[in-house]
């Protein structure tokens, strides 16, 4: 199973909106609603901040949220914060029954 | 609060073998499916493998098939990764994952990572 694809870097000012992108096929993000992603701060572990495409856990702020269309996942993070600073993975669910992640997203907060 | 702590991991030959535990914590272990991810140290996740509440159904990724194997032990609180037969590209920083069940069934969230256990494979 393919990584999913993510582009590398993606950058913005303080209170801005980001949108990074998360690309697979019809036998993984397109097949199922199964989507989730992860932000990890240098040196940490990785922490789950939406699945079900769109569905935050408990607590998390409203900045972050999620979507899909077709075989492509979304997550803007809106009124962008320096501790927004981290890398970010999508995880969706395959029709191997196992899951694949993307190769991660470098987000900087000019 | 959710405690996931893994042990086990180092420097190992390739061909040997190592085996990694975790130590849960903080909830009804025996509740939940439990993973192993890893991950390059500046690159991306892959999961490696998962086993379910009772040890009734496990997967594994097809890099670690046949090589690794996943085990836990409800009354220990742990989950286990025996790894054999290892490689250099296995050498990565190995998380213990708590699943986080949801209404399809098996869906692959992980809500509680621990901290990581490096493990590298080198002569």
């Amino acid at each position: 199973q393919s990584a999913l694809t993510q582009v590398a870097s993606v950058s913005g000012s303080p209170g801005q909106s980001i949108t990074i992108s998360c690309t697979g096929t019809s036998s993984d993000i397109g097949g199922y609603n199964y989507v989730s992603w992860y932000q990890q701060h240098p040196g940490k572990a990785p922490k789950l901040i939406i699945y079900d495409v769109n569905i935050r856990p408990s607590g998390l702020s409203s900045r972050f949220s999620g979507s899909k269309s077709g075989n492509t996942a979304s997550l803007t993070i809106s009124g962008l914060q320096a501790e927004d600073e981290a890398d970010y993975f999508c995880s969706s669910y395959t029709s191997s029954r196992t899951p694949v992640f993307g190769g991660g997203t470098k987000l900087t907060v000019l | 609060e959710v405690q996931l702590v893994e042990s086990g991991g180092g420097l190992v030959q390739p061909g040997r073998s190592l085996r990694l535990s975790c130590a849960a914590s903080g909830f009804t272990f025996d509740d939940y499916a439990m993973h192993w991810v890893r991950q390059v140290p500046g690159k991306g996740l892959e999961w490696v493998s998962g086993i379910n509440w009772n040890s009734g159904v496990i997967h594994y990724a097809d890099s670690v098939k046949g090589r690794f194997t996943i085990s836990r032990d409800n009354a220990k609180n742990s989950l286990y990764l025996q790894m054999n037969s290892l490689r250099p590209e296995d050498t990565a920083l190995y998380y213990c994952a708590k699943d986080r069940p949801c209404a399809g069934g098996n869906c692959y969230y992980f809500d509680y990572w621990g901290q990581g256990i490096l493990v590298t494979v080198s002569s």
